[in-house]
């Protein structure tokens, strides 16, 4: 299995763009998370989905950042438009079983976005 | 409002030494407990997660966490550390009656030397 992949691995935009960041999760997987990770704030959990639904996107820090999971085995995470504080290393997760002990979750390499 | 405190910024310990990393948290109500950790090369990776049952939780390569309620603790233990368990590892948690999204640690630096 190739596990999680993520598209693009480096992006850089500017201020105003709007940016799409990309997750293939393991096959057979039926939850998705989505995390970002900075300096300043450090991990934070955006937004999952179970069975292609999104449960919870509390996290999702404002209304510029929307994700999406037409099917099963693609979700997308866009921001519009950018800013430079939206510079971070977004991570994309997939798991079976989830709210179970048998939870699991494997994360993709990450996109490291930078906007100028 | 939920929280988690890692005490330690950085852990030095011996290769073949015990380990602990520690996390105390905050929540309304029950919580879920969660550990990650972060490889220089591997990238990020779930290690365990507490739910309800045993308060000792088994994960992946060796570590297991136990579960305080008491103490509102969730240490991460190993007994025998590995220069390859050099990581960065944030604990997280949150509220079994309330939204799935986890609050995470800061992180502590765990330093394996040989």
């Amino acid at each position: 299995d190739a596990g999680v992949i993520q598209s693009p691995r480096h992006e850089v935009t500017e201020m105003g763009q709007e940016v799409t960041l990309r997750c293939k999760p393991i096959s057979g997987h039926n939850s998705l998370f989505w995390y970002r990770q900075t300096m300043m704030r450090g991990l934070e959990l955006l937004i999952y989905f179970n069975n292609n639904v999104p449960i919870d996107d509390s996290g999702m820090p404002e209304d510029r950042f929307s994700a999406k999971m037409p099917n099963a085995s693609f979700s997308t995470l866009k921001i519009q438009p950018s800013e430079p504080r939206d510079s971070a290393v977004y991570f994309c997760a997939s798991t079976v079983a989830l709210g179970t002990i048998r939870e699991t979750q494997y994360f993709g390499p990450g996109t490291r976005l930078l906007v100028l | 409002a939920q929280s988690v405190a890692q005490p330690e910024d950085q852990v030095n310990v011996a290769e073949g030494n015990p380990l602990t990393v520690k996390c105390t948290y905050s929540v309304s109500g029950n919580p879920y407990l969660f550990w990650y950790v972060q490889y220089p090369n591997r990238g990020l990776q779930f290690l365990l997660k507490y739910i309800t049952g045993d308060n000792l939780v088994k994960g992946s390569y060796g570590f297991e966490a136990e579960f305080n309620k008491s103490q509102t603790s969730f240490h991460l233990k190993k007994p025998s550390a590995l220069v390859s368990d050099s990581a960065l590892y944030f604990c997280a948690v949150s509220s079994a009656g309330g939204s799935y999204i986890p609050t995470f640690g800061r992180g502590t630096s765990l330093i394996v030397h040989p």
